[in-house]
């Protein structure tokens, strides 16, 4: 099966630091990954949609400057998390879906682990 | 705006016990539903999903969800539940012109007792 990973899967940063999280989708290529949010007890937040070759697409109130994302190849995506700071502590999930071709809204994304991450 | 309303928070059964896990979105444009489940301390997988034709869907591990367009539904139900569907279900939805975004539902953790 389509399998993405996410690393690190956990990572404890001082404030004020950049965090990168990278996440691949090891059997497959992607031209689109999602980056998603997850606060404890709480839902999935799309934060943004990463296009291998351009400029990722944030959902609104998600900074760009704050959450900087580079697809870098059609297995590749990271999200650096800039300056960090407490409030940023979250669980930071990927996802991706199989082909080259614009995603469909029908299509199955696969998603990562997470990444764990506390700010001090 | 779509949004994604799961009504339980959480829920606890016995073994054996059936299941219904309510899911009801907002958007009056076609849709494509999906039910993911995380198990403790794994990722997301999907369960089932529809997309047209037979509203209802059957999944993986017995799990089986109806659409019902006029109550803008898509519940999750199993005939009886096991200890190892412990885990927390999260409905979701895209709009079929939204490029795959996915919006989810708050979750719904499932305890099941032995």
């Amino acid at each position: 099966g389509a399998v993405v990973s996410q690393h690190p899967s956990r990572v404890i940063c001082k404030s004020g630091t950049s965090v990168k999280i990278e996440c691949r989708s090891l059997d497959f290529q992607a031209t689109t990954m999602f980056w998603y949010r997850q606060f404890p007890k709480q839902s999935l937040m799309l934060m943004a949609t990463s296009n291998e070759g351009s400029k990722a697409t944030y959902e609104q109130g998600v900074e760009k400057d704050k959450f900087l994302i580079n697809h870098a190849s059609l297995t590749l995506s990271t999200l650096t998390v800039t300056s960090a700071h407490p409030e940023d502590s979250s669980f930071y999930i990927c996802s991706a879906q199989p082909g080259l071709a614009r995603i469909s809204g029908t299509d199955t994304q696969y998603f990562g682990p997470g990444t764990r991450l506390t700010v001090l | 705006a779509q949004s994604v309303s799961q009504h339980n928070h959480h829920v606890i059964l016995s073994e054996a016990a059936s299941l219904e896990l309510g899911c009801n979105y907002s958007y009056g444009g076609t849709v494509n539903l999906f039910w993911y489940v995380q198990y403790p301390g794994q990722h997301l997988q999907l369960l089932l999903k529809y997309f047209s034709g037979d509203p209802l869907v059957k999944g993986i591990k017995g799990f089986e969800a109806e659409f019902i367009k006029s109550k803008f539904s898509f519940n999750l139900r199993k005939p009886s539940v096991q200890w190892s569907d412990t885990a927390e279900y999260f409905c979701a939805v895209n709009a079929d012109n939204q490029g795959g975004k996915l919006i989810f539902g708050q979750g719904t953790e499932l305890s099941v007792k032995p």
